[in-house]
């Protein structure tokens, strides 16, 4: 159980062009899900945190404009890189959470391999 | 916020060597911490967790940790080394959101 998807896992995409992610649960409902980014050889990074029906909540520095994110189901979320530039390039990963269990454990998709030339 | 600090960025052990990874968190209550493992390109995959009650936590993969609170720490430790393990681990604590050490890479030594 408890299985996240994410597609594409890979796409490369022109500059100046626009990009979306899928984020699913699969066999749960995600109250809550997280888009992470991740640089080649660094950490995982928190871009943003979503509530199903709720604007997401940006960390600092994240560009809310550019990082479009939607959570309108209890399975989905989208992340949509907009004007994408080569800067942009990078793995990004979603994990959901269900708020109704007692403990905050988040399930990780695999992720997906963002190349913008 | 909470916080995780891996004070080791790369390590280098030998193929049947015993392994320990450190891990120490920051945060104000009782922490759910985590180690992942991720290779190359891959997602990441959950080798333990602990969220309550005994301090050493056993994992897949012949992985266990070992939480103590009195040291804020959270140490991944491994008996014996396989060729197989070389990646890069990280450990991550939750409190509103899960937050991620900088990671250890691990290269094994034939």
């Amino acid at each position: 159980g408890a299985v996240v998807s994410q597609h594409p896992s890979r796409v490369i995409c022109k500059s100046g062009t626009s990009v979306k992610i899928e984020c699913r649960s699969l066999d749960f409902q995600a109250t809550t899900m997280f888009w992470y980014r991740q640089f080649p050889k660094q950490s995982l990074m928190l871009m943003a945190t979503s509530n199903e029906g709720s604007k997401a909540t940006y960390e600092q520095g994240v560009e809310k404009d550019k990082f479009l994110i939607n959570h309108a189901s209890l399975t989905l979320s989208t992340l949509t890189v907009t004007s994408a530039h080569p800067e942009d390039s990078s793995f990004y990963i979603c994990s959901a959470r269900d708020d109704s269990v007692g403990y905050n454990e988040q399930f990780f998709g695999p992720g997906t391999r963002l190349t913008v030339l | 916020a909470q916080s995780v600090t891996q004070p080791d960025i790369h390590i280098t052990v030998s193929e049947g060597a015993s392994l320990e990874l450190r891990c120490n968190y920051s945060y104000g209550a009782t922490p759910y911490l985590f180690w992942y493992v991720q290779s190359p390109g891959q997602g990441l995959q959950l080798l333990l967790k602990y969220f309550s009650g005994d301090t050493l936590v056993q994992g897949i993969k012949g992985f266990e940790a070992e939480f103590k609170r009195s040291q804020s720490s959270f140490n991944l430790r491994k008996p014996s080394v396989h060729w197989s393990d070389a990646a890069e681990y990280f450990c991550a604590v939750v409190g509103n959101d899960m937050r991620f050490g900088a990671g250890t890479r691990l290269t094994v030594k034939p």
